[in-house]
């Protein structure tokens, strides 16, 4: 299996400051033919389902804005938080589609300090 | 907009079978674009993907899950369904159906149900 290591495990950032989640994974998930890494990213809130952020590492799903970015080729990916809003309080995992077992990290939560 | 609706028994005995099934609404399963994944998440510990359904009834399982595992897929009533069987304790999750999986992530989710396995 493709193991998906994130840190930290947790994290507490001011209003309005910058969040950065590591997630790095025990084999490469690009995909040499066509250039794309098959890493998604995910923020949970509270009591909901996860909700797809981040695809192909680095393209923002429909409807995201545009403070969340992701970064990363290979092995080692980033997802980026500008400006954390309140509403970002949550946990977040990143994903592996390039091979199955599908993986998911084992998440970070991010909180307000 | 799509929609997916788990639904099934809350609380299954232990050595029983787990049954779930989830109905897409906005979408249709048959289309072919999509594949459909069940994901589950024990009570404060994070994700692991069950296994995927294609439309025409083509399956990939956890192989840590594979020899418990049935998903199914009813295309007339635009549903696919878990069974898992010899449950025990550990069991006990949020069961989640998503769209997506195979070559995407999973854009579209349930609300999750949580089943309990307990006597």
């Amino acid at each position: 299996d493709t193991v998906m290591t994130q840190s930290p495990d947790s994290l507490a950032v001011s209003l309005g400051e910058r969040a950065t989640i590591n997630c790095k994974s025990s084999q490469s998930v690009l995909y040499s033919s066509n250039n794309k890494n098959y890493l998604a990213w995910y923020r949970q809130k509270p009591g909901q389902p996860p909700q797809l952020l981040i695809y192909w590492a680095s393209t923002r799903e429909s409807g995201v804005p545009d403070r969340f970015s992701g970064s990363g080729s290979g092995t080692d990916f980033t997802l980026t938080i500008n400006s954390l809003q309140a509403e970002d309080v949550a946990v977040y995992y990143c994903q592996q589609y390039y091979t199955t077992p599908l993986t998911f990290g084992g998440g970070t939560k991010v909180e307000i300090k | 907009q799509v929609q997916l609706q788990e639904s099934g028994p809350g609380l299954v005995k232990p050595s029983q079978t787990l049954s779930l099934t989830c109905t897409v609404s906005g979408g249709s399963i048959s289309s072919g674009d999509h594949y459909w994944s069940w994901i589950r998440q024990p009570p404060g510990k994070g994700l692991e993907w069950i296994g995927y359904i294609y439309y025409s009834g083509t399956t990939y399982y956890n192989p840590s899950l594979k020899s418990r595992l049935i998903i199914s897929v009813d295309t007339s009533k635009n549903q696919f369904s878990l069974k898992l069987s010899s449950v025990t304790a550990a069991d006990t999750a949020v069961y989640s159906c998503a769209r997506g999986g195979f070559n995407n992530g999973f854009d579209y989710w349930g609300q999750g149900t949580l089943v309990t396995v307990s006597s």
